[in-house]
Parts: C-alpha cells; sequence; structure tokens
C-alpha cells in the first residue's frame, strides 16, 4: 500500500518550454504532498508544501512563478516548470502523506522525474 | 536547516551488521523519527519509524535513547543491494502550519563483497 506515481520519469524537452510533472497517491488520499529537487550526489531539497485546495507553500528562494503547483484533489498535485531553463534540469520527487493518522504518518515519495533541459 | 546530523559515508562488508547514528539534538517532543533509503535515480522508500526505545520490523531495527537526542539504524546482515544513501529525518513545521521534512546530507552506505 501507500504508493504514489509520477509522471512522467524522463522528459527532454527545449529550453523556453513549460514541463508539467504530475503526483498521484494510488491508494491512499493525501491532504499534504511535497515537492522536492536533488542534484546529482546531493541530498532532496524541499521546494514547497501542497495542501489540497489551497495555494502551495514555497520554501526561500524558490520562486512560485517558475514552479507552478496545483493540487486539485486528494489524490494529485502538479508540478508546472515554466519556462524551463538548463538550470532547471535536475531529479525532482514528490511525496504524499496521508490524511488519516496524524503527524507520525510518514511520508510516501515518488519515484521521481528526471528533467532534462536543451 | 536539517535539524539532524549523520556521518557522510560507512563501507561494510556482506554479511555483517551495519549500524547508522543519527544527532538530533533539537528534537520536540512530539517529532518522530523516521528512516528513508534512496538508490540512484529513484525517490527515498520508507524503511522505519520510531519515537522512542527500540522498533523492529522485517527489514530494520531502530534504537532510540530515553532522551531521543539521537538515534541508530541497524542493518542485520547487510548484501550488496543494501548500497545506498540512508537518510534519517525528524520532521518540523513549516509557516503554513504544515508538518515537513528538510533533508540532511545522509548516510552513503557501501556494502562491499
Amino acid at each position: 500500500g501507500a504508493v504514489v506515481s509520477q509522471h512522467p520519469s524522463w522528459v527532454i524537452c527545449k529550453s523556453g518550454t513549460s514541463v508539467k510533472i504530475e503526483c498521484r497517491s494510488l491508494d491512499f488520499q493525501a491532504t499534504t504532498m511535497f515537492w522536492y529537487r536533488q542534484f546529482p550526489k546531493q541530498s532532496l531539497m524541499l521546494m514547497a508544501t501542497s495542501n489540497e485546495g489551497s495555494k502551495a507553500t514555497y520554501e526561500q528562494g524558490v520562486e512560485k512563478d517558475k514552479f507552478l503547483i496545483n493540487h486539485a484533489s486528494l489524490t494529485l498535485s502538479t508540478l508546472t516548470v515554466t519556462s524551463a531553463h538548463p538550470e532547471d534540469s535536475s531529479f525532482y520527487i514528490c511525496s504524499a502523506r496521508e490524511v488519516s493518522g496524524g503527524l507520525n504518518q510518514p511520508q510516501h515519495f515518488g519515484d521521481g522525474t528526471r528533467l532534462s533541459i536543451l | 536547516l536539517a535539524k539532524t546530523t549523520q556521518p557522510i559515508s560507512m563501507d561494510s562488508y556482506e554479511g555483517q551488521e551495519v549500524n547508522i547514528t543519527c544527532s538530533h539534538n533539537n528534537i520536540a517532543t512530539n517529532d518522530y523519527i523516521t528512516w528513508y533509503q534512496q538508490f540512484p535515480s529513484q525517490g527515498p522508500r520508507f524503511i522505519i519509524q520510531g519515537y522512542k526505545t527500540k522498533v523492529t520490523n522485517e527489514v530494520a531495527s531502530l534504537f532510540i535513547p530515553a532522551d531521543r537526542k539521537s538515534s541508530t539504524l541497524s542493518l542485520p546482515r547487510v548484501s550488496l543491494s543494501d548500497t545506498a544513501v540512508y537518510y534519517c529525518l525528524v520532521g518540523e513545521w513549516g509557516g503554513s502550519g504544515t508538518y515537513k521534512y528538510i533533508f540532511g546530507t545522509g548516510t552513503r552506505l557501501k556494502v562491499l563483497a
């Protein structure tokens, strides 16, 4: 149980393109989803926290107009990288926490999306 | 900043028990301690979670002393496939009132034949 699916797993596109990444909780409902970014051989960096039905909360230094987050339902959150440039190339990972059970519920992570901007 | 500190790397041999210690001096009363495993180009995978004393599941044990300022992940009889990065996480409250994880550097475990 507690499966999180990310799509696509890998995307290559030209500079200036906008790219949408989907994150779905397949067998549970998630009030809160999180978006992380990871560069090679580095740790995960939290970009934003997404609560269903409300605006996302972005971490310091993350441009909200650049990384648009939508969390329209309890099972789906999307991250859109707008007008992507080569420096946006990275590994993007989402996670979700189940609605029930309180704060001690662990986050479940997707398998990530590798974004390469040419 | 992450609330945890771990050794950056460890080496072990197949069949040995591996213990990875994490320091979380500022852990709050309500915080749980959660460990994840990450392979290259994959998302982190939940290993184990605990609040105090000892927790054991089919893959690992987690030891937490009474003061809860540290914890130790124990992997029994590791194999080559356990080569991965291991993260110790303690949540924190964000400005939006959401409980979130800030990742530290993790421990890069290399299992040798």
